[in-house]
């Protein structure tokens, strides 16, 4: 079964700082990965997905993920970090069960960003 | 904007009220999910739907009880519900055959009293 590591609970970055935000997964097979993004109260909006290819993904709001199979991980990073960044992140990974369809996809426990000015 | 819209935002209701949640979709997705996301903690899936036919039930009670009526429709009837059952219930939608991504609704916070 595939799982999801976000080892970060927290993590407060300056305004216009880097930001690098870990995930790694566990998955026996090729994997689907995903970053998603919460605000308080809020649904989950998509940043980005890999599903193969190029390893450096771009996403949504300046923010990109590298896939590295080596490390298992697929960390997000954005060079510069603005105050409506603050949120909750979510790496996921995915998986098409044999004979079922739909994507069952399974999330880490999630990042809080808080950015102080 | 979201392009998976839940109605209500907001319910309460009581242990032995009948309520149902409803998601819409106009996106033309044939796989669309309901999760259950308590706080401080990430989603967990409950149901998926494929071609309006329930193709993953995660070992959910029965009090939840989850209805496809059409292609753009799911809806999660709910009853005899217990106070740990409050939280954000997500609905998403997705491609069928592929493996995502999930588009998600903003959720109704349901809260039992």
């Amino acid at each position: 079964a595939q799982s999801v590591t976000q080892p970060d609970i927290h993590i407060t970055v300056s305004e216009g700082a880097s930001l690098e935000l870990r995930c790694n997964y566990s998955y026996g097979a090729t994997p689907y990965l995903f970053w998603y993004v919460q605000s308080p109260g809020q649904g989950l909006q998509l940043l980005l997905k890999y599903f193969s290819g190029d390893t450096l993904v771009q996403g949504i709001k300046g923010f990109e993920a590298e896939f590295k199979r080596s490390q298992s991980s697929f960390n997000l990073r954005k060079p510069s970090v603005h105050w409506s960044d603050a949120a909750e992140y979510f790496c996921a990974v995915g998986s098409q069960p044999r004979g079922e369809y739909g994507n069952k996809l399974v999330f880490g426990a999630g990042t809080i960003l808080r950015v102080k000015s | 904007d979201t392009e998976v819209t839940q109605t209500p935002k907001h319910l309460v209701m009581g242990m032995t009220n009948k309520k149902s949640l409803k998601c819409e979709q106009h996106m033309g997705h044939r796989a669309m999910y309901w999760y259950k996301q308590k706080a401080k903690k990430p989603p967990e899936l409950m149901f998926v739907y494929s071609y309006e036919k329930l193709s993953i039930n995660e070992s959910v009670p029965s009090r939840f009880s989850p209805e496809c009526p059409n292609s753009s429709l799911l809806n999660l009837h709910l009853h005899a519900l217990q106070p740990e059952d409050s939280a954000l219930y997500l609905c998403a939608s997705s491609q069928h055959g592929t493996p995502g991504p999930l588009h998600f609704g903003n959720g109704t916070r349901l809260t039992v009293t």
